[in-house]
Protein backbone atom coordinates (compact mmCIF):
# COMPACT_ATOMS: atom_id res chain seq x y z
CA UNK A 1 0.00 0.00 0.00
CA UNK A 2 1.18 3.68 -0.65
CA UNK A 3 1.16 6.31 2.32
CA UNK A 4 2.33 9.61 2.32
CA UNK A 5 2.91 11.41 5.87
CA UNK A 6 3.09 14.82 6.20
CA UNK A 7 3.69 15.23 10.06
CA UNK A 8 3.44 19.41 9.89
CA UNK A 9 0.04 19.74 10.14
CA UNK A 10 0.52 23.84 10.43
CA UNK A 11 3.45 26.30 9.96
CA UNK A 12 3.10 29.62 10.41
CA UNK A 13 6.26 31.98 9.31
CA UNK A 14 7.03 36.13 8.79
CA UNK A 15 6.78 37.34 4.80
CA UNK A 16 10.52 37.14 3.47
CA UNK A 17 11.21 33.90 5.93
CA UNK A 18 12.18 30.82 4.53
CA UNK A 19 10.29 27.61 5.22
CA UNK A 20 10.33 23.93 4.39
CA UNK A 21 7.71 21.62 4.23
CA UNK A 22 8.59 18.12 4.69
CA UNK A 23 6.85 15.08 2.77
CA UNK A 24 7.62 11.50 3.42
CA UNK A 25 5.99 8.50 1.05
CA UNK A 26 5.97 4.82 1.64
CA UNK A 27 5.75 2.92 -1.84
CA UNK A 28 6.28 -0.91 -2.77
CA UNK A 29 6.88 -0.10 -6.28
CA UNK A 30 9.81 0.89 -7.59
CA UNK A 31 9.06 3.30 -10.02
CA UNK A 32 6.96 6.15 -9.62
CA UNK A 33 6.02 9.67 -9.23
CA UNK A 34 6.15 12.44 -6.43
CA UNK A 35 3.94 15.83 -6.92
CA UNK A 36 3.08 18.88 -5.07
CA UNK A 37 -0.01 20.45 -5.30
CA UNK A 38 -1.50 24.16 -3.66
CA UNK A 39 -4.93 24.35 -2.42
CA UNK A 40 -5.24 28.03 -1.65
CA UNK A 41 -8.31 29.33 0.42
CA UNK A 42 -10.87 29.93 -2.89
CA UNK A 43 -9.90 25.90 -2.42
CA UNK A 44 -8.76 24.59 -6.10
CA UNK A 45 -5.99 22.34 -5.96
CA UNK A 46 -3.13 23.82 -8.17
CA UNK A 47 -0.29 21.46 -9.64
CA UNK A 48 3.30 22.57 -8.56
CA UNK A 49 5.41 20.23 -9.59
CA UNK A 50 6.17 16.46 -11.05
CA UNK A 51 9.41 14.17 -10.15
CA UNK A 52 9.81 10.75 -11.50
CA UNK A 53 11.15 8.50 -9.17
CA UNK A 54 14.37 7.41 -11.05
CA UNK A 55 15.22 11.42 -11.55
CA UNK A 56 16.88 12.20 -7.59
CA UNK A 57 17.92 15.85 -9.51
CA UNK A 58 16.70 18.94 -7.23
CA UNK A 59 14.89 21.05 -8.74
CA UNK A 60 14.45 25.08 -8.67
CA UNK A 61 11.58 27.00 -10.09
CA UNK A 62 11.63 31.15 -8.93
CA UNK A 63 10.95 31.36 -4.97
CA UNK A 64 10.30 27.19 -5.29
CA UNK A 65 12.95 24.29 -4.84
CA UNK A 66 12.07 20.80 -3.95
CA UNK A 67 14.49 17.88 -2.39
CA UNK A 68 13.68 14.45 -3.55
CA UNK A 69 15.88 11.89 -1.68
CA UNK A 70 15.18 8.07 -2.58
CA UNK A 71 17.49 6.84 0.38
CA UNK A 72 15.02 8.66 3.04
CA UNK A 73 11.94 8.43 0.56
CA UNK A 74 11.58 12.44 1.26
CA UNK A 75 10.17 14.83 -1.28
CA UNK A 76 10.39 18.25 0.61
CA UNK A 77 9.93 21.34 -0.43
CA UNK A 78 11.18 24.82 0.24
CA UNK A 79 10.02 28.76 -0.22
CA UNK A 80 12.42 31.23 -0.48
CA UNK A 81 11.80 34.51 1.02
CA UNK A 82 8.03 33.25 1.65
CA UNK A 83 5.04 36.25 0.81
CA UNK A 84 1.60 36.26 2.23
CA UNK A 85 -0.10 34.88 -0.74
CA UNK A 86 2.03 31.39 -0.32
CA UNK A 87 -0.61 31.38 2.53
CA UNK A 88 -2.61 27.92 1.58
CA UNK A 89 -2.57 24.12 2.42
CA UNK A 90 0.30 21.81 0.49
CA UNK A 91 -0.32 18.73 -0.42
CA UNK A 92 2.49 15.98 -1.35
CA UNK A 93 1.16 13.11 -3.43
CA UNK A 94 2.17 9.84 -4.60
CA UNK A 95 1.58 7.76 -7.63
CA UNK A 96 2.53 4.71 -9.47
CA UNK A 97 3.21 4.40 -12.88
CA UNK A 98 1.45 1.90 -15.27
CA UNK A 99 2.94 1.66 -18.63
CA UNK A 100 5.03 4.73 -18.54
CA UNK A 101 2.13 6.84 -16.93
CA UNK A 102 1.11 8.48 -13.73
CA UNK A 103 -2.26 7.01 -12.32
CA UNK A 104 -4.69 8.02 -9.33
CA UNK A 105 -3.11 10.20 -6.51
CA UNK A 106 -2.16 9.16 -2.88
CA UNK A 107 -2.12 11.99 -1.07
CA UNK A 108 -0.29 13.37 2.47
CA UNK A 109 -2.72 15.07 4.89
CA UNK A 110 -0.89 18.52 3.90
CA UNK A 111 0.22 21.28 5.78
CA UNK A 112 -1.54 24.58 6.05
CA UNK A 113 0.92 27.48 5.60
CA UNK A 114 0.26 31.06 7.09
CA UNK A 115 2.87 33.91 5.96
CA UNK A 116 2.20 36.94 8.09
CA UNK A 117 2.63 39.97 6.48
CA UNK B 1 -11.42 29.02 -19.84
CA UNK B 2 -10.39 25.95 -20.68
CA UNK B 3 -9.84 24.41 -17.41
CA UNK B 4 -11.13 21.19 -15.65
CA UNK B 5 -15.19 22.58 -14.34
CA UNK B 6 -17.53 21.09 -11.72
CA UNK B 7 -21.62 21.66 -11.71
CA UNK B 8 -22.84 22.14 -9.39
CA UNK B 9 -20.17 23.86 -7.14
CA UNK B 10 -22.62 23.97 -3.71
CA UNK B 11 -25.36 21.40 -3.22
CA UNK B 12 -27.31 21.07 -0.15
CA UNK B 13 -29.78 17.99 0.40
CA UNK B 14 -31.73 15.73 2.75
CA UNK B 15 -30.55 12.31 4.15
CA UNK B 16 -32.07 9.71 1.31
CA UNK B 17 -32.25 11.75 -1.10
CA UNK B 18 -29.90 11.24 -5.03
CA UNK B 19 -27.69 14.29 -5.92
CA UNK B 20 -25.83 13.86 -9.17
CA UNK B 21 -22.71 16.01 -10.13
CA UNK B 22 -21.00 16.98 -13.82
CA UNK B 23 -17.48 17.39 -14.44
CA UNK B 24 -15.96 18.54 -17.81
CA UNK B 25 -12.30 17.66 -18.50
CA UNK B 26 -9.91 19.69 -19.95
CA UNK B 27 -11.23 18.79 -23.86
CA UNK B 28 -7.99 16.72 -24.84
CA UNK B 29 -7.13 15.25 -21.61
CA UNK B 30 -8.32 10.99 -21.87
CA UNK B 31 -7.95 10.04 -18.33
CA UNK B 32 -10.53 11.78 -15.43
CA UNK B 33 -10.69 11.23 -12.40
CA UNK B 34 -13.16 11.52 -8.92
CA UNK B 35 -11.87 12.25 -5.49
CA UNK B 36 -13.19 12.88 -2.58
CA UNK B 37 -12.15 15.63 0.46
CA UNK B 38 -13.09 16.00 4.00
CA UNK B 39 -12.11 19.30 6.04
CA UNK B 40 -8.70 18.83 7.11
CA UNK B 41 -7.51 15.92 5.08
CA UNK B 42 -5.96 15.52 1.71
CA UNK B 43 -8.14 14.37 -1.39
CA UNK B 44 -9.17 10.51 -1.59
CA UNK B 45 -9.39 8.55 -4.78
CA UNK B 46 -12.73 7.22 -5.73
CA UNK B 47 -12.66 6.24 -9.51
CA UNK B 48 -10.88 6.44 -12.82
CA UNK B 49 -11.94 6.65 -16.32
CA UNK B 50 -9.54 6.63 -19.16
CA UNK B 51 -12.20 7.34 -22.39
CA UNK B 52 -15.60 6.03 -21.27
CA UNK B 53 -13.90 2.78 -19.69
CA UNK B 54 -14.17 2.71 -15.67
CA UNK B 55 -10.48 1.03 -14.96
CA UNK B 56 -10.23 1.40 -11.48
CA UNK B 57 -12.79 1.47 -8.40
CA UNK B 58 -11.64 2.61 -4.26
CA UNK B 59 -13.03 0.48 -1.91
CA UNK B 60 -14.59 3.97 -0.95
CA UNK B 61 -16.62 3.66 -3.41
CA UNK B 62 -19.74 2.15 -1.87
CA UNK B 63 -22.90 0.26 -3.72
CA UNK B 64 -24.71 3.64 -3.23
CA UNK B 65 -21.94 5.35 -5.92
CA UNK B 66 -22.04 4.95 -8.96
CA UNK B 67 -20.05 7.09 -12.43
CA UNK B 68 -20.35 7.15 -15.88
CA UNK B 69 -18.45 9.13 -18.96
CA UNK B 70 -20.78 8.29 -21.84
CA UNK B 71 -18.93 9.09 -24.55
CA UNK B 72 -15.37 9.61 -23.25
CA UNK B 73 -16.35 13.37 -22.31
CA UNK B 74 -18.15 14.71 -19.37
CA UNK B 75 -18.42 12.87 -16.17
CA UNK B 76 -21.04 12.66 -13.65
CA UNK B 77 -21.34 11.03 -10.12
CA UNK B 78 -24.45 9.85 -8.54
CA UNK B 79 -24.89 9.50 -4.77
CA UNK B 80 -28.19 7.33 -4.00
CA UNK B 81 -29.94 7.65 -0.61
CA UNK B 82 -27.05 10.32 0.84
CA UNK B 83 -25.76 9.85 4.28
CA UNK B 84 -24.40 12.40 6.38
CA UNK B 85 -20.99 10.74 6.02
CA UNK B 86 -20.92 12.07 2.38
CA UNK B 87 -20.82 15.36 3.17
CA UNK B 88 -17.32 16.10 1.41
CA UNK B 89 -15.92 18.07 -1.41
CA UNK B 90 -15.87 16.11 -4.39
CA UNK B 91 -12.88 16.57 -6.52
CA UNK B 92 -12.68 15.53 -10.54
CA UNK B 93 -9.27 15.71 -12.00
CA UNK B 94 -8.14 15.20 -15.50
CA UNK B 95 -4.84 14.34 -17.45
CA UNK B 96 -3.67 13.71 -20.60
CA UNK B 97 -0.39 11.34 -19.34
CA UNK B 98 1.40 12.46 -15.78
CA UNK B 99 0.20 15.76 -14.29
CA UNK B 100 -3.26 15.74 -13.14
CA UNK B 101 -5.60 19.02 -13.07
CA UNK B 102 -8.16 19.77 -10.73
CA UNK B 103 -11.64 21.32 -11.09
CA UNK B 104 -12.74 23.83 -8.09
CA UNK B 105 -15.15 20.88 -6.57
CA UNK B 106 -18.39 20.18 -5.75
CA UNK B 107 -19.16 20.85 -2.10
CA UNK B 108 -22.16 18.59 -1.00
CA UNK B 109 -23.88 19.08 2.71
CA UNK B 110 -26.40 16.61 3.58
CA UNK B 111 -28.89 17.56 6.52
Amino acid sequence: AQKVTQAQTEISVVEKEDVTLDCVYETRDTTYYLFWYKQPPSGELVFLIRRNSFDEQNEISGRYSWNFQKSTSSFNFTITASQVVDSAVYFCALSNRDSGSARQLTFGSGTQLTVLP
Amino acid sequence: DTGVSQDPRHKITKRGQNVTFRCDPISEHNRLYWYRQTLGQGPEFLTYFQNEAQLEKSRLLSDRFSAERPKGSFSTLEIQRTEQGDSAMYLCASSSVNEQFFGPGTRLTVL
